[in-house]
């Protein structure tokens, strides 16, 4: 089976500061991960998407994340917050033919 | 280029009543999904539906939810008699190709309050 745990359900962050949202998963079989953003009223927005191939995905809005398979883990970063960041982030999971696993999100305050 | 279309974007209904959500996948999507959220909570996985078929429901509950995909006209989410635990924002995401490895996208969602 598969789950999605995000650590920190708010982190808050100065503007230009570092951003980093944990998320760790689950999963008997090599899987795909997501990152979604979500901003107040609105669906989910694709940041970036790890399948095969290169670790480190670079997605919109210069947001990154790295797939650790040594430590269950698809951590999101950004070098430098900016206001626009502010939203709900959730990380996702899924294997070939089988369901979406969401994070329970982490909410992103950025202080000016 | 139209992206996932949801209507209505609210909806309010008395316990007991039903309730329709509707989705309209992007141009050229024939994969739907049905996800819904509630409070504090991430998004939980319903049902996947290809044109007029249910590929996996095995997240909807087993009594009062149904949902369609017919050849012609949007995907319908339908609850009937519904109960105050049925007040979620509910998320349709279509994809163009393969189930769940393909790329959703959502739309901005039906929030739904029984009251």
């Amino acid at each position: 089976a598969q789950s999605v745990t995000q650590l920190g359900s708010h982190v808050s962050v100065s503007e230009g500061a570092l951003v980093l949202l944990r998320c760790n998963y689950s999963s008997s079989v090599p899987p795909y991960l997501f990152w979604y953003v979500q901003y107040p009223n609105q669906g989910l927005q694709l940041l970036l998407k790890y399948t095969t191939g290169a670790t480190l995905v670079k997605g919109i809005n210069g947001f990154e994340a790295e797939f650790k398979k040594s430590e269950t883990s698809f951590h999101l970063t950004k070098p430098s917050a900016h206001m626009s960041d502010a939203a709900e982030y959730f990380c996702a999971v899924s294997v070939v033919g089988n369901q979406f696993y969401f994070g329970t999100g982490t909410s992103l305050t950025v202080i000016p | 280029n139209a992206g996932v279309m949801q209507n209505p974007r609210h909806l309010v209904r008395r316990r007991g009543q039903e309730a329709r959500l509707r989705c309209s996948p992007m141009k050229g999507h024939s994969h739907v999904y049905w996800y819904r959220q509630l409070p504090e909570e991430g998004l939980k996985f319903m049902v996947y539906l290809q044109k007029e078929n249910i590929i996996d429901e095995s997240g909807m509950p087993k009594e009062r939810f149904s949902a369609e995909f017919p050849k012609e006209g949007p995907s319908i989410l339908r609850i009937q008699q519904v109960v105050r635990g049925d007040s979620a924002a509910y998320f349709c995401a279509s994809s163009g190709g393969q189930a769940f490895t393909d790329t959703q996208y959502f739309g901005p969602g039906t929030r739904l309050t029984v009251l």
